[in-house]
């Protein structure tokens, strides 16, 4: 009920492409759904986030689509560039209350000029 | 904002040895987090305080590991006594409560080694 399943575990994509990760949920009462993006060496750091009242949620080349009736969510970078190579977690949680995080295993980005 | 302090960044310690890590939270927030991150597991969390009490420590994997948080602006996790298999990236992640905006900040991790 708690899990976060992420899919693929790493993915080689060639600068210009679209670089796409998935997550699927089984709670259905999580409402928020974050990405983090993680360089080498450093912390995880928020990405984007939506909310389960909107299918889709764009900021300039980074698109989360949310598909509520099959408890799927996903990551789409257009345009991706050497400098998106890094891991990035799907998450999932509740906005209220105590809420925490539950993560996905994560995807390793590499682009490849 | 200097954002989350992880202290130290590099921890290398042998078998038995006791481990502090220490983090200070951004200011104003009011939720922290302890994570441990390795590559079989991933990010795990290991117990997470509000206004300075902790409210789920169901993540800690057994009674080696401690956490406190003494006031607002500082919190330790401790081993002891320390094993190998407690080698990973310890993150201390903080956030505040405000309308909507779940987003946690996270430190710079600091990656321990037992021997």
């Amino acid at each position: 009920q708690q899990q976060v399943k992420q899919s693929p575990q790493s993915l080689i994509v060639q600068k210009g492409g679209i670089s796409i990760i998935n997550c699927a949920y089984e709670n259905t009462a999580f409402d928020y759904f974050p990405w983090y993006q993680q360089f080498p060496g450093k912390g995880p750091a928020l990405l984007i986030a939506i909310r389960p009242d909107v299918s889709e949620k764009k900021e300039g080349r980074f698109t989360i689509s949310f598909n509520k009736s099959a408890k799927q969510f996903s990551l789409h970078i257009m345009d991706s560039q050497p400098g998106d190579s890094a891991t990035y977690f799907c998450a999932a949680s509740f906005v209220s209350g105590y809420n925490k995080l539950i993560f996905g295993a994560g995807t390793r980005l590499a682009v490849h000029p | 904002d200097a954002g989350v302090i992880q202290s130290p960044r590099h921890e290398v310690t042998e078998m038995g040895q006791e481990v502090t890590l220490r983090c200070k939270p951004i200011s104003g927030h009011d939720y922290l987090f302890w994570y441990r991150q390795t590559m079989m597991r991933g990010l795990e969390l290991l117990i997470y305080f509000n206004n300075n009490v902790p409210i789920d420590d169901s993540g800690m994997p057994e009674d080696r590991f401690s956490a406190k948080m003494p006031n607002a602006s500082f919190s330790t996790l401790k081993i002891q006594p320390s094993e190998p298999r407690d080698s990973a990236v310890y993150f201390c992640a903080s956030r505040r409560t405000s309308g909507g905006n779940n987003e946690q900040f996270f430190g710079p991790g600091t990656r321990l080694t037992v021997l």
